[in-house]
């Protein structure tokens, strides 16, 4: 398994700012993802971030909006832009060793206010 | 597409009574099913898994069983403690998938004294 670890647990931001989340991984990691939970409801994949490549947006989420950082095998980024209310979530990041692990560890997770 | 179906809660029980949480999914192929766990104020682990049919994925004294011909993998427990509530997810990894993990919504399991 791998430790997982995000920057900051919480915040509580105003409209129209940005906020960036970091997830740092205490080993190397080929794929990386990051998932938006909403209150009472279950995760959606944003994007999933592989090292040496662009990020792979879901439906829905564009990376203008969500744009994603992935610099080296133990480090990502996710930053939420230009932040409306409807962005208050918990964003979580999580981790899969190898393309072949079909495990995946979370980190315990950012809980974004927008007010 | 891939889709995950779990039974609405929350689900309320007594200590030591028996939990069934329904899980049933849609996939093409033969996914990885997965069921996470995620406690008052923490991140998801994972729970136990199972990928193939007719696997048993064990831990914590939960159990589920990987139904082909069910397209299900419901999560038992024999008998529940207070420390069991939570929010439990049931998941898939469907083959070809890249790694993607499709959640169900969530089933919250309350056990009272």
């Amino acid at each position: 398994s791998a430790v997982i670890s995000q920057k900051p647990s919480r915040d509580i931001c105003q409209r129209g700012t940005s906020l960036t989340i970091q997830c740092q991984v205490d080993s190397q990691v080929t794929m990386m993802f990051w998932y938006r939970q909403q209150p009472g409801q279950s995760l959606t994949l944003i994007a999933t971030a592989n090292q040496g490549s662009e990020a792979t947006y879901e439906s829905g989420f564009v990376i203008d909006k969500f744009p994603i950082s992935r610099p080296n095998l133990t480090f990502s980024t996710l930053t939420v832009s230009n932040m409306s209310p409807e962005d208050s979530s918990i964003y979580l990041c999580s981790v899969a060793p190898t393309v072949s692990t079909d495990t995946q560890y979370f980190g315990p997770g950012t809980r974004l206010t927008v007010l | 597409g891939n889709s995950v179906t779990q039974m609405e809660g929350p689900v309320t029980l007594s200590e030591e009574a028996f939990l069934t949480i329904n899980c049933t999914y849609t996939a093409t192929g033969y996914p990885s099913l997965f069921w996470y766990v995620q406690y008052p104020g923490e991140g998801l682990q994972l729970l136990l898994k199972a990928t193939k049919a007719d696997d048993k994925g064990s831990n914590k004294g939960f159990e589920a069983t990987y139904r082909k011909e069910t397209t299900s993998f419901h999560l038992e427990k024999g008998s529940v403690q207070v420390s069991d509530s939570a929010v439990y997810f049931c998941a898939l990894r469907s083959t070809g998938g890249g790694n993607k993990l499709t959640f169900g919504t969530g089933t919250q399991l309350k056990v009272e004294l």
